[in-house]
């Protein structure tokens, strides 16, 4: 049973292409996030929804527009894709956000763009 | 900006060792969360402390967290080939909404 799901698991791309990353959780959690894993392995929030709301959004380009349909699901959209957005992206959710800590995270979605 | 300095970044040590990382920041947080990230996936929690000076044992992991909230420690006794992995803090800020991570430590533990 998948807890927190995304696809793709990998996508190569070419620059200048746009893409979608898809998340969906079946964990009942009304917080869902994407999160930035670079080459040296720091991760990085990017974006936050709660119940389908908008509630954290870090200074990322705005080539990065975030979905959430229902609060399932958040998915990702990358216009315009550079070298530099070449990383490992993950999606997590949690229930309540604030003040409830604990993140469940997909597996990642290694994004290379050449 | 809150960070999370953790250290050694990287330690290679033989099976049966015992090993501590560090987590450390000049910000107080409300809690601190450990993760285990192995290859391929994502991190997954190991525990969360939220008192100061609280210590958490999980098997042979133990957890601490300072007294004033600014860091934390992990200690491995008697290290196996199996904790090999990404060990990552994480601190909650609750006024900001945020869980900071750390840069990660990466263990390698050989048989």
């Amino acid at each position: 049973d998948t807890a927190v799901s995304q696809t793709p698991k990998y996508l190569v791309t070419q620059m200048g292409n746009d893409k979608s990353i898809k998340c969906e959780q079946n964990l009942g959690h009304d917080t869902m996030y994407w999160y930035k894993q670079d080459s040296k392995k720091f991760l990085k929030i990017m974006f936050s929804y709660n119940n389908k709301e908008l509630i954290i959004n870090e200074t990322v380009p705005n080539r990065f527009s975030p979905k959430s349909p229902d609060k399932a699901h958040l998915n990702l959209h990358i216009n315009s894709l550079e070298l530099g957005d070449s990383a490992v992206y993950f999606c997590a959710s949690s229930h309540g956000g604030r003040g409830s800590w604990t993140l469940h995270f997909g597996n990642g979605t290694r994004l290379t763009v050449t | 900006t809150q960070l999370l300095e953790q250290s050694p970044q990287f330690l290679s040590i033989q099976e049966g060792e015992n090993l501590t990382v560090y987590c450390n920041s000049s910000s107080v947080f409300s809690s601190l969360q450990w993760y285990r990230q192995e290859p391929g996936e994502g991190p997954v929690l190991l525990v969360t402390v939220v008192t100061g000076g609280e210590v958490k044992k999980l098997k042979r992991l133990t957890f601490q967290f300072g007294d004033a909230r600014k860091d934390s420690s992990l200690h491995i006794t008697a290290a196996q080939p199996g904790d090999t992995g990404l060990y990552l803090c994480a601190g909650a800020a609750s006024n900001t909404g945020k869980l900071i991570f750390g840069q990660g430590t990466t263990l390698q533990v050989k048989p």
